[in-house]
Parts: structure tokens; C-alpha cells; sequence
């Protein structure tokens, strides 16, 4: 079984600051990691997701994040933030042999002016 | 391209009741999985359907059933509703065959059992 902890459930910050977002993981097996976001009312969105290689992977929005295996965490980084990236962000792992999600309680971003 | 659908965008319900969730997957996808998100959580793993037959299950009770039908849509079906199962329940779509393990939600379904 694998579970998910993010370290903060609310991250305020004020415009272009940066941010880190923490996630740490346990699983007995190997897993596939990624990070969300979700905006009010909507969906989730895929910001970024490591699979294998390079341990410092690009997403979208400016967003990058590290795999961290000897400390198993997937840390989220943004170096300058915008208004728009008030969101909720989960970080979510599922082990290589299958494609169920398990997501973390979720980091709600709350970017001031 | 499509993305995924699902519908309908809000209902409300009584307790005792039954509720039918659907969601349409994206063009070309065969496989779709379900999640509840109570308010303030996470999402949590309800089941995944593959090519039409169930291919892995939470920890949800077995009022907590489902379908997946020949072009790759699906329902979600909850019996004899109780006030926790108001939520927000996703779905998502995926081709695992594609190696790329990326699953594509839909805009939810907010239900509200009263």
C-alpha cells in the first residue's frame, strides 16, 4: 500500500515570492509521482509527474519539482508566484505495475497581492 | 480532442436513495477511474474499469458498484445513499498502453445527500 503526507495544508504567500510545497511518500514498491492543482470548482490538472530519469522535472506554469528517493519526498517549487496560482495542490503517487492514484490531503496555495 | 466528461454538474439527493454518475472518457481512451473527494480532502480511489470489466477496487463498500460500456464511457452507482457519500466524485480517463501512466480528469459531479 502506499500513502501520501503533505506537509502544510495551507501555504500563504505574497506575489512573486517563492514557494515550496512539501510531499513525502511511503510505499513498499516502486511508484510513479505527480503533482495536481485544482482551482474552485473544477477538476484536477496534471502539473507535472516523474516517471523515471532526471530526478528535477519541468511542468507547466513555471512549476518544477525534485524526486527525492533516499528521502522519499516530491517536493513542489514555483521561484516566483502569481495571483493565478491560488489553488489547491495534491501530490499523488501509483505504483508501476498500476495506475490507481493515491493522493495526499492536498496544500491549499493562497497567493496575495 | 475531448477531454473527459461527466454528468450531471450538481445533485441532490435523500438519504435511502439511488444515484446514477456518468462520465465519458477522452478520444481513445480505454480505461476510467472513479474517486470521491469529500470537502477539505484528498481524492480517494473508488474503482477503475478496464476494457469493460472491474480491474481494481478501494475501500468502498459494494453499494458502490459500476459499468463501463463498449466505447470506453462509464457509470458510477451508489445504493441506498447516506449523508457521508456527498462528495465531489471524479472521474478520469487513461491508456495505460501509452506508457505514460497520465490520468485526465473531468470536471466532477457534486453530490449532495440530504
Amino acid at each position: 500500500a502506499q500513502s501520501v503526507t503533505q506537509l502544510d495544508s495551507q501555504v500563504p504567500v505574497f506575489e512573486e515570492a517563492p514557494v515550496e510545497l512539501r510531499c513525502n511518500y511511503s510505499s513498499s514498491v516502486s511508484v510513479y509521482l505527480f503533482w495536481y492543482v485544482q482551482y474552485p470548482n473544477q477538476g484536477l490538472q496534471l502539473l507535472l509527474k516523474y516517471l523515471s530519469g532526471s530526478t528535477l522535472v519541468k511542468g507547466i506554469n513555471g512549476f518544477e519539482a525534485e524526486f527525492n528517493k533516499s528521502q522519499t519526498s516530491f517536493h513542489l517549487r514555483k521561484p516566483s508566484v502569481h495571483i493565478s496560482d491560488t489553488a489547491e495542490y495534491f501530490c499523488a503517487v501509483t505504483p508501476t505495475s498500476g495506475s490507481r492514484l493515491t493522493f495526499g490531503e492536498g496544500t491549499q496555495l493562497t497567493v496575495n497581492p | 480532442e475531448t477531454g473527459v466528461t461527466q454528468s450531471p454538474t450538481h445533485l441532490i439527493k435523500t438519504r435511502g436513495q439511488q444515484v446514477t454518475l456518468r462520465c465519458s472518457s477522452q478520444s481513445g481512451h480505454n480505461t476510467v477511474s472513479w474517486y470521491q473527494q469529500a470537502l477539505g480532502q484528498g481524492p480517494q480511489f473508488i474503482f477503475q474499469y478496464y476494457r469493460e470489466e472491474e480491474n481494481g477496487r478501494g475501500n468502498f463498500p459494494p453499494r458502490f458498484s459500476g459499468l463501463q460500456f463498449p466505447n470506453y464511457s462509464s457509470e458510477l452507482n451508489v445504493n441506498a445513499l447516506e449523508l457521508d457519500d456527498s462528495a465531489l466524485y471524479l472521474c478520469a480517463s487513461s491508456f495505460p498502453g501509452q506508457g505514460t501512466y497520465e490520468q485526465y480528469f473531468g470536471p466532477g459531479t457534486r453530490l449532495t445527500v440530504t
